[in-house]
């Protein structure tokens, strides 16, 4: 199994919900990220973890909330989002620290309306 | 400041016309270079892992080379279906010690039959 599994793959969310994404990988990853995605744009990168621990927050407002429950598991908590956020969420897991080989999933579409 | 440079930011190739794309880099200290292709609306997919100038890497059509400025994804005798968006991204440092993958824009390759 050398699969990230995003959920949901499509989201519609108006700017007063609260709503979750979540990622699931069993490739025994201890690394694990966050990236945005706007159109025609590369990743950028929003948190990681390791070792179920958030070691990079890349200043992200705090409207974005990530979690991870154990470490298997990523989730990104949203709540009063903004049009602006809409974007392409991806999830990323890697073997160790450094992004070796890290596996993608295939990304949470989410608009903001 | 890191920067990653790719070119050029579109390619479009007659089916078995090889061309090189070209990915450079200004930062201290490379820990790593990454090649990654990714089709619209989908997450990137991990192409090859690059260290140490003179270091290549092969994959079928595809073939990765690294100098200490700069890394080329040569694709030889292409098919439609190599047509995607070719990303390169570098292991760098950041101001407070710890890692992030910084991303080019990406190469969008198209390949007509």
């Amino acid at each position: 199994d050398t699969e990230v599994t995003q959920t949901p793959k499509h989201l519609v969310m108006g700017m007063t919900n609260k709503k979750s994404l979540k990622c699931e990988q069993h490739m025994g990853h201890r690394a694990m990220y966050w990236y945005k995605q706007k159109a025609k744009k590369p990743p950028e990168l929003m948190f990681v973890y390791s070792y179920e621990k958030l070691s990079i927050n890349e200043s992200v407002p705090s409207r974005f909330s990530p979690e991870c429950p154990n470490s298997s598991l990523l989730n990104l908590h949203l709540h009063a989002l903004q049009p602006e956020d809409s974007a392409l969420y991806l999830c990323a897991s890697s073997q160790g620290w450094g992004w070796e080989k890290a596996f993608f999933g295939q990304g949470t579409r989410l608009t903001v309306v | 400041e890191d920067q990653v440079t790719q070119s050029p930011e579109a390619l479009r190739l007659q089916e078995g016309e090889s061309s090189s794309l070209n990915c450079s880099y200004t930062v201290s200290g490379l820990r790593g270079l990454f090649w990654y292709r990714q089709d619209p609306g989908k997450g990137p997919e991990f192409l090859f892992t690059l260290y140490s100038a003179g270091e290549e890497k092969e994959k079928e059509r595809l073939k990765a080379t690294l100098t200490k400025k700069e890394s080329f994804l040569h694709i030889t005798a292409p098919k439609p279906e190599d047509s995607a968006t070719y990303l390169c991204a570098v292991r760098a440092l950041t101001q407070g010690g710890s890692e992030k993958l910084v991303f080019g824009k990406g190469t969008k390759l198209t390949v007509n039959p």
